[in-house]
C-alpha cells in the first residue's frame, strides 16, 4: 500500500505569509495527487487535483506542484479564511490521505 | 442543488451492524464512481471504500475488508455502506464523496456530504 506523509504537522503563520506544505509518497503516484482544505465540523473541500490543477472556484493564491513522490501545496498570501487543516491524497492506487497539516495563526 | 446527504449513523455496540446511506441529488448519480471516507474524532481522513458507476468494481481499505460492504442503487440515486462486526476503532464521522470525473476509475473527490457519526461503544 502507498503511504503518504505530510510536513509539517502544524504550521504557524500570519495573514499575508507565503505558506508551503509538503507531501511525500512512499512510491511514485505520478501526478495523481489532490489537496483538500478542511475546517472544523465541515466536510473537506477539493483545492487541487492532478498535482497542479486548480479546482473551479478555488482562489488563485492556492497552487500545487510536484510529481512522482514529492508534492507541495503553496498559498501565496495567506488570508484569514485559509486557517484550516490541509490534506493530500494520492489516487494512483486506492485513495490514501496524508495525516494533515494544520495552519494556525501565529 | 447538487448535494450528498448521509444518514444512518448512531450508537452501536461492538460486534454490531449498521447501514449508512448517502442520498444524491442535482447530478447524474449513475454516471459517477462514489466513495466513503471516515474521520475518527480529532484525527485525519481515512479512505474506506470506492464503487464504480455500474458497481462493476469495488475497492476497500484493508482496515474494513471483510467487514464493510459498499453498494449503490442507481434507480434510487443512493450509495450505501453496510458495516458489520463493528469495533471501537470504527468510531468516526463517515462522509460520502463523488469522483471528480464522470466514468473515472480513481479520481479526486469534488463533492462531499456533511457526514454522519458512527459511535461504537458498549
Amino acid at each position: 500500500d502507498i503511504q503518504m506523509s505530510q510536513s509539517p504537522s502544524t504550521l504557524s503563520a500570519s495573514v499575508g505569509d507565503r505558506v508551503t506544505i509538503t507531501c511525500r509518497a512512499s512510491q511514485s503516484v505520478g501526478s495523481w495527487l489532490a489537496w483538500y482544505q478542511q475546517k472544523p465540523g465541515r466536510a473537506p473541500k477539493l483545492l487541487i487535483y492532478k498535482a497542479s490543477s486548480l479546482e473551479s472556484g478555488v482562489p488563485s493564491r492556492f497552487s500545487g506542484s510536484g510529481s512522482g513522490t514529492e508534492f507541495t501545496l503553496t498559498i501565496s498570501s495567506l488570508q484569514p479564511d485559509d486557517f484550516a487543516t490541509y490534506y493530500c491524497q494520492q489516487y494512483h492506487s486506492y485513495g490514501t490521505f496524508g495525516q494533515g497539516t494544520k495552519v494556525e495563526m501565529k | 442543488e447538487v448535494q450528498l446527504v448521509e444518514s444512518g449513523g448512531g450508537l452501536v455496540k461492538p460486534g454490531g451492524s449498521l447501514r449508512l446511506s448517502c442520498a444524491a441529488s442535482g447530478f447524474t448519480f449513475r454516471s459517477y464512481s462514489m466513495n466513503w471516507v471516515r474521520q475518527a474524532p480529532g484525527k485525519g481522513l481515512e479512505w474506506v471504500s470506492s464503487i464504480s458507476s455500474s458497481s462493476s468494481y469495488v475497492l476497500e481499505a484493508d482496515s474494513v475488508k471483510g467487514r464493510f460492504t459498499v453498494s449503490r442503487d442507481n434507480t434510487k440515486n443512493s450509495l450505501y455502506l453496510q458495516m458489520n462486526s463493528l469495533r471501537a476503532e470504527d468510531t468516526a464521522v463517515y462522509f460520502c464523496a463523488r469522483d471528480r470525473i464522470v466514468g473515472a476509475t480513481l479520481e479526486a473527490f469534488d463533492l462531499w456530504g456533511q457526514g454522519t457519526m458512527v459511535t461504537v461503544s458498549s
